[in-house]
C-alpha cells in the first residue's frame, strides 16, 4: 500500500486562487520531504526541500514566496500554490524517505494542477 | 551539461524483445543511483537500486559503471505491462540532504504486441 499520501490527486482553479497541496508519510517520520514539479513529457524537477520544524530551501530559479511550504510536523508538508496562473498548472509530486534510514524515497500519488 | 541524461527515445520493441536503457551522470561523487518506472500521469515507482556490482531482479538487470559515469537498464523478454517511462535517478549528494535525488529526463517503452 502507499506509504507517501498526496492530496488531493487533482485540482482545477482560477487564475490568482491558492492552493494547498498536503503530502503525508502514513507510517513512518520524514524530517525531509521532497516537492517535485513535472511538465507534460518532461522530467521530475526538484523545485524544495522541505524541513521539519524549520524554513525550505529552495531551487535556484524557484520563487519561495509563490511556493510556500510548511513543514509543520514529522508526517506532512504543505505546498500552497499562491495567486496561481495558467504556467504554474503543472503534475506536483512529495516524495518522503524514513528519518535515518538510507532506503529509497517512496513518492506521493501527485497533484495535477490546471489553472484556468 | 545536464547533471543526469538519458536517451529520451521513444523506444518501441516487439513483445518478447530484449532492450537496454542508459543514463549518465556528471558528478564523480554521486553517491547512489536507482531506476524508476513511470506510467502515464502517475507517480515514479522505484524499479530497482543500482549496486556497484550490479543486480537482477527478474527480467531486470541493473549495471553501474563508476569509471565511465553511466547506469544501465536490461529488461529482457518484455512483456506489454513494460510499456512505461523509465527515469533514472542519482543522489549528488553535494548540498542539502544526502536522500535528495536528481532524474533523467526518462526513456520511453512501448512494448508492441
Amino acid at each position: 500500500g502507499a506509504v507517501v499520501s498526496q492530496h488531493p490527486s487533482r485540482v482545477i482553479c482560477k487564475s490568482g486562487t491558492s492552493v494547498k497541496i498536503e503530502c503525508r508519510s502514513l507510517d513512518f517520520q520524514a524530517t525531509t520531504m521532497f516537492w517535485y514539479r513535472q511538465f507534460p513529457k518532461k522530467s521530475l524537477m526538484l523545485m524544495a526541500t522541505s524541513n521539519e520544524g524549520s524554513k525550505a530551501t529552495y531551487e535556484q530559479g524557484v520563487e519561495k514566496d509563490k511556493f510556500l511550504i510548511n513543514h509543520a510536523s514529522l508526517t506532512l508538508s504543505t505546498l500552497t500554490v499562491t495567486s496561481a496562473h495558467p504556467e504554474d498548472s503543472s503534475f506536483y509530486i512529495c516524495s518522503a524517505g524514513r528519518t535515518g534510514s538510507n532506503s529509497p524515497l517512496h513518492f506521493g500519488n501527485g497533484t495535477r494542477l490546471t489553472v484556468t | 551539461r545536464k547533471e543526469v541524461e538519458q536517451d529520451p527515445g521513444p523506444f518501441n520493441v516487439p513483445e518478447g524483445a530484449t532492450v537496454a536503457f542508459n543514463c549518465t551522470y556528471s558528478n564523480s561523487a554521486s553517491q547512489s543511483f536507482f531506476w524508476y518506472r513511470q506510467d502515464c500521469r502517475k507517480e515514479p515507482k522505484l524499479l530497482m537500486s543500482v549496486y556497484s556490482s550490479g543486480n537482477e531482479d527478474g527480467r531486470f538487470t541493473a549495471q553501474l559503471n563508476r569509471a565511465s559515469q553511466y547506469i544501465s537498464l536490461l529488461i529482457r523478454d518484455s512483456k506489454l505491462s513494460d510499456s512505461a517511462t523509465y527515469l533514472c535517478a542519482v543522489n549528488i549528494g553535494v548540498r542539502g540532504s544526502a536522500r535528495q535525488l536528481t532524474f533523467g529526463s526518462g526513456t520511453q517503452l512501448t512494448v508492441l504486441p
